[in-house]
């Protein structure tokens, strides 16, 4: 089945600064690929996604990449700020009989002041 | 903006005693999901649902777990025996098309003792 890689698991950066999240996927079927931001006891919070069909897609400061050959996806913030910190999920959709979501291991980025 | 809502969002009990976890899916929503994350790890999956049945479980989802839809808002999830490692936070996701998007609920943390 899919499995969802994910890279680093801890992540600090200066504020300001940019930071990148990077996932692998196993499964080339799989054709969508969204990114969640975790805060601590909430909800995974759905903030940018990519379809396989496009190779980036950019949101304000929140960018994502696609390399399908490759079989894997980017997440990139620019311009880091204080509430940018939380866990950050990559997840694949599997389309094999009912579409469901492989997550990877989390990355927590932590933004210093 | 609509929202996948979730209760309790605490749940307490002793082992081998039933839990009934429940969801309430944007209204307009087709596919529902069940997934839980243990503390600290990534979200698993654990089943969907479409058109009234399950539509794939995850090997988690073994004969103590059943969901059920019992009217055209609610979606449940029933533990019938708990087990100490039934213990997570239990999220609830629903999604138009089942193509992609998937919101979260807030989730119930559940916890056996």
């Amino acid at each position: 089945g899919e499995n969802v890689e994910q890279h680093p698991s801890t992540l600090s950066v200066q504020e300001g600064d940019s930071a990148v999240i990077k996932c692998t996927y196993s499964d080339s079927a799989s054709n969508y690929f969204p990114w969640y931001k975790q805060e601590l006891g909430k909800r995974p919070q759905l903030i940018i996604d990519i379809r396989s069909n496009v190779g980036e897609k950019k949101d304000q400061r929140i960018a994502v990449t696609l390399n399908k050959t490759a079989k894997h996806f980017s997440l990139h913030i620019t311009e880091t700020q204080p509430e940018d910190s939380a866990v950050y999920f990559c997840a694949a959709l599997v389309i094999q009989g009912a579409q469901k979501l492989v997550f990877g291991q989390g990355t927590r980025l932590t933004i210093n002041p | 903006e609509p929202e996948v809502t979730q209760t309790p969002s605490h749940q307490v009990t002793q082992m081998g005693q039933e839990v009934i976890l429940r969801c309430v899916p944007i209204s307009n929503h087709l596919y529902f999901y069940w997934y839980r994350q243990i503390l600290g790890q990534k979200v698993e999956f654990l089943v969907s649902f479409y058109n009234n049945e399950i539509s794939e479980k995850s090997e988690i989802f073994d004969d103590q777990f059943s969901v059920e839809r019992p009217d055209g808002s609610n979606f449940t999830l029933k533990i019938r025996s708990t087990k100490l490692e039934d213990s997570a936070m239990y999220f609830c996701a629903s999604s138009g098309h089942g193509l992609g998007e998937q919101y979260f609920g807030p989730g119930t943390r559940l916890t056996v003792t």
